[in-house]
């Protein structure tokens, strides 16, 4: 599936603890997006970022969640605090970029599932 | 506002048929992109198909083809002959952004269940 790497695949917290959420792009990706799944729902974007730069974070919760791309290593979404409605899965996907017009798929992850106990 | 609609919360059909998986999406903007992905129980998200709103021809891509209606605003997935592997949830999802990104709205989704 298209080379985008999460880890963990699964991550189990308490309530009050922090999470984080790694996501490597496919080689020669430099765009990278989050989404969150809740349970029988479809995925909600969360933010997207480039290499350094958040570019769009419409969809983040605007307290205990951030997210960064750094030039090296892979993107981070960290989860402060964590509570029992952040269970969910987290999506990463990648892409090369491109026009509107472009017919690039985004590629995801397998996910991280995070369990709130 | 853009939104993707997808109102069949389930499907079944029978192994070897074709089934069809409606997806109404509603934008003011004239270029967008339209995807069809797929997941299994085990929870990955696999691309399945893609339709531009500039291109002429209905997208296929082995036994996925779109039917794409733009006029209707409507972009179903049709899967024939379809196969026990195939059972799974199914995301119409659309590009939306006009700064040249791929940030995507999706469905709520439909479980299909193929029975042998």
């Amino acid at each position: 599936n298209a080379g985008v790497m999460q880890n963990p695949r699964h991550l189990v917290r308490r309530r009050g603890q922090e999470a984080r959420l790694r996501c490597s792009p496919m080689k020669g990706h430099s765009h990278v997006y989050w989404y969150r799944q809740l349970p029988e729902e479809g995925l909600k974007f969360m933010v997207y970022l480039q290499k350094e730069n958040i570019i769009d974070e419409s969809g983040m919760p605007k307290e205990r969640f951030s997210a960064e791309f750094p030039k090296e290593g892979p993107s981070i979404l960290r989860i402060q605090q964590v509570v029992r409605g952040d269970s969910a899965a987290y999506f990463c996907a990648s892409s090369r970029g491109g026009t509107p017009n472009s017919n690039q798929p985004q590629h995801f992850g397998d996910g991280t599932r995070l369990s709130i106990l | 506002a853009q939104k993707i609609t997808q109102t069949q919360p389930g499907m079944f059909v029978q192994e070897k048929e074709a089934v069809t998986l409606d997806c109404t999406y509603d934008t003011s903007d004239p270029s967008y992109g339209l995807f069809w992905y797929k997941q299994p129980s085990s929870g990955e998200m696999i691309f399945l198909i893609y339709q531009g709103s500039y291109d002429q021809q209905n997208a296929t891509e082995g036994r996925y083809s779109l039917n794409f209606q733009k006029a209707r605003k409507s972009a179903n997935l049709v899967i024939s002959a379809s196969q026990l592997g195939d059972s799974a949830m199914y995301f119409c999802a659309m590009r939306e952004g006009s700064g040249g990104y791929n940030k995507l709205i999706f469905g709520a989704g439909t479980r299909l269940a193929v029975h042998p």
